[in-house]
């Protein structure tokens, strides 16, 4: 079983619809980055969480440690927000170190 | 200064080429990885430096060669690459690998090799 599961796969949304694409993890994590990738290749990250909720313009990210979940919201939805949103959890290793690991990813397409 | 640069953009190379992927940033970040990343999948984790050591080496083949020249350099040395290692090459940095330093983490655009 995948340390970090993302749900949906792929999601199909027209513009102005609200959008909320959901992470559950099942280890105990540092933090939690929500990480958003579009088809040229870089990837940038949007948040990074290890409690309660953070918004920024369109989109809001919530995480809840007791529940292991996390949730990305985008308001008002825009063809520009097509992409694909990765959940990556800060695994805690040995001697202090961390260990980002990714989940599969939501595909988003955004239709005008 | 944010930016994480990865040159080059596109890479074509033989399976006898030696060839290097470079990245640099300028953020003072102690941390610096390499991820592969396939069509449709995660990025895979390949190498992490720390303080310009070699921390973590995701039992990546000896045809990936990584160099860490200084704080502001990573390269990864190419040789004897195979069709299947073809993907995106991921650089990224962080302040630090250790909790007390902070996590925010930055990736380049990436290289896209292609093996011939």
């Amino acid at each position: 079983k995948n340390e970090v599961e993302q749900s949906p796969q792929n999601l199909t949304a027209q513009e102005g619809e609200f959008i909320t694409i959901n992470c559950s993890y099942s280890v105990g994590i540092s933090a939690l980055h929500w990480l958003q990738q579009h088809p040229g290749g870089g990837i940038v990250s949007l948040f990074m969480l290890s409690s309660g909720k953070k918004k920024h313009g369109r989109l809001i990210a919530t995480i809840n440690i007791q529940e292991k979940h996390s949730s990305l919201h985008i308001t008002a939805s825009h063809p520009r927000d097509s992409a694909v949103y990765i959940c990556a959890v800060l695994l805690r290793g040995q001697g202090g170190s961390e260990k980002l690991v990714f989940g599969k990813g939501t595909k988003l397409t955004v239709n005008p | 200064d944010t930016e994480v640069t990865q040159t080059p953009k596109h890479l074509v190379m033989g399976m006898t080429n030696k060839k290097s992927l470079k990245c640099e940033q300028h953020m003072g970040h102690r941390a610096m990885y390499w991820y592969k990343q396939k069509a449709k999948k995660p990025p895979e984790l390949m190498f992490v430096y720390s303080y310009e050591k070699l921390s973590i080496n995701e039992s990546v083949p000896s045809r990936f060669s990584p160099e860490c020249p200084n704080s502001s350099l990573l390269n990864l040395h190419l040789h004897a690459l195979q069709p299947e290692d073809s993907a995106l090459y991921l650089c990224a940095s962080s302040p630090s690998l250790y909790r007390d330093r902070g996590r925010a983490i930055y990736f380049g655009e990436g290289s896209w090799l292609t093996v011939v």
